[in-house]
């Protein structure tokens, strides 16, 4: 399967812990985005990275969150000292160049805070 | 970015073809217009996109407006398989310090009736 590969699928978590969230790119694409689609919500653009560089934050909580995407490996969501907000599908996309052309989805990470 | 304005739910007709309408009347002319769609639970998924021509794959046709400022997805033949949220979206131009991220609206929910 040469899609975008996020892992978990599902993720619990008490109110306090940390939470992963992994993102595989396609092969050959070097640019990722992560979305957060809140229960009955829009998708809402989070963070855009490159390969060991974060480019556009703008969407990102200020605190809690972060975002990388080294060299090698997947690209990581990061939410620190989880609260029952966070709870929502998590998808990442990737693309070969910075744009979104044509931009595959991976099948979400659905993170619940109980 | 252009905004996008979208009916919030449309029925369809099992083999018939599915118009769903999009204005965006402040769309710039190196704007392109792009359709994703999810359906329920799921990652979004790419349909097409286009600049200023009719563009059609194996999936839709797209029709653009002359002026630019409204758009048609056609899926010739829907099945029950096409109900999903179906988002039209304005991409922002790629800059060097931001890529090209697609902001997603609240779209137009198509059900496919038997």
């Amino acid at each position: 399967n040469a899609g975008v590969m996020q892992n978990p699928r599902h993720l619990v978590r008490r109110r306090g812990q940390e939470a992963r969230l992994r993102c595989s790119p396609m092969k050959g694409h070097s640019h990722v985005y992560w979305y957060r689609q809140l229960p009955e919500e829009g998708l809402k653009f989070m963070v855009y990275l490159q390969k060991e560089n974060i480019i556009d934050e703008s969407g990102m909580p200020k605190e809690r969150f972060s975002a990388e995407f080294p060299k090698e490996g997947p690209s990581i969501l990061r939410i620190q000292q989880v609260v029952r907000g966070d709870s929502a599908a998590y998808f990442c996309a990737s693309s070969p160049t910075k744009e979104m052309r044509g931009a595959f989805f991976g099948q979400g990470t659905r993170l619940t805070v109980v | 970015d252009a905004k996008t304005t979208q009916p919030p739910s449309m029925d369809c007709a099992e083999g018939r073809a599915a118009n769903l309408p999009c204005n965006h009347s402040t769309i710039s002319g190196n704007e392109y217009v792009y359709w994703y769609r999810q359906i329920h639970s799921q990652g979004p998924q790419y349909i097409i996109h286009g600049l200023k021509n009719n563009e059609t794959n194996e999936m839709a046709s797209l029709i653009i407006t002359e002026d630019r400022k409204s758009s048609t997805l056609i899926l010739p033949h829907a099945t029950l398989r096409d109900t999903a949220v179906y988002y039209c979206i304005v991409r922002v131009v790629a800059s060097e310090t931001s890529g090209s991220r697609l902001t997603f609206g609240e779209g137009t929910q198509l059900t496919v009736n038997p």
